[in-house]
């Protein structure tokens, strides 16, 4: 059974970094099989996709428009896990961040992570 | 990037009968090679994450009661929950993962009558 776990500050100053993990259980960063997703939610802009890394003989990247030019989602396959970065937040980041593994070829959707209420505010 | 639009916003209906929401896509998420619908559809209660129901469009996530079934193809998708239970009340999501980036709808809260 899959599952995953997130760890990371609930609060950001103005200007600065999200940073998030989410730590995997029961499968691997590095599966050919699944991409690892960044997914948030606020009242504002509802449920909104951020981005997602993979591994296929080489590991990607894919990030939302709306924030490309200030995120990074990096694997870490020493530890099973991997990260979120959001660069330069304003109070508009203000949301419930969440990591989701998809499993495109099955056509599976999760688990999720159990979400990180991240307030940006100073 | 698809949008994903639901009908309605909110629902009420009474205890034991039926309750239908509505997905639309702008554009199909029918991937040929598989003729698979990357649909998912999703209940959410206040406080949790979203808790995943149906993928593919019709396939039932294990452990979800039976009352709980979805449909369609292409860009038109219902959820039917088909004799409610108090349990059921929460806002429920359509979201499409055929395409990059993966778009969610606005939601519709169910409630009961």
């Amino acid at each position: 059974q899959v599952h995953l776990q997130q760890s990371g500050p609930g609060l950001v100053r103005p200007s600065q970094t999200l940073s998030l993990t989410c730590a995997i259980s029961g499968d691997s960063v590095s599966s050919n099989n699944a991409s690892w997703n960044w997914i948030r939610q606020s009242p504002s802009r509802g449920l909104e996709w951020l981005g997602k890394t993979y591994y296929r003989s080489k590991w990607s990247n894919d990030y939302a428009v709306s924030v490309k030019s200030r995120i990074t989602i990096n694997p870490d396959t020493s530890k099973n896990q991997f990260s979120l970065q959001l660069n330069s937040v304003t109070p508009e980041d203000t949301a419930v961040y969440y990591c989701v593994r998809l499993n495109w070829g099955q056509g599976h959707v999760g688990p999720w992570g159990q979400g990180t209420l991240v307030t940006v505010s100073s | 990037d698809i949008v994903m639009t639901q009908s309605p916003d909110s629902l009420a209906v009474s205890l034991g009968e039926r309750a239908t929401i509505n997905c639309k896509s702008s554009q199909s998420v029918l991937y040929s090679s598989n003729k698979k619908n990357y649909l998912a559809w999703y209940q959410q209660k206040p406080g949790q994450p979203p808790k995943l129901l149906i993928y593919w469009a019709s396939t039932r996530e294990s452990g979800v009661p039976d009352r709980f079934s979805g449909s369609g193809s292409g860009t038109d998708f219902t959820l039917t929950i088909s004799s409610l239970q108090a349990e059921d009340v929460a806002v429920y999501y359509c979201q499409q993962y055929y395409g990059n980036p993966q778009t969610f709808g606005q939601g519709t809260k169910l409630e009961i009558k």
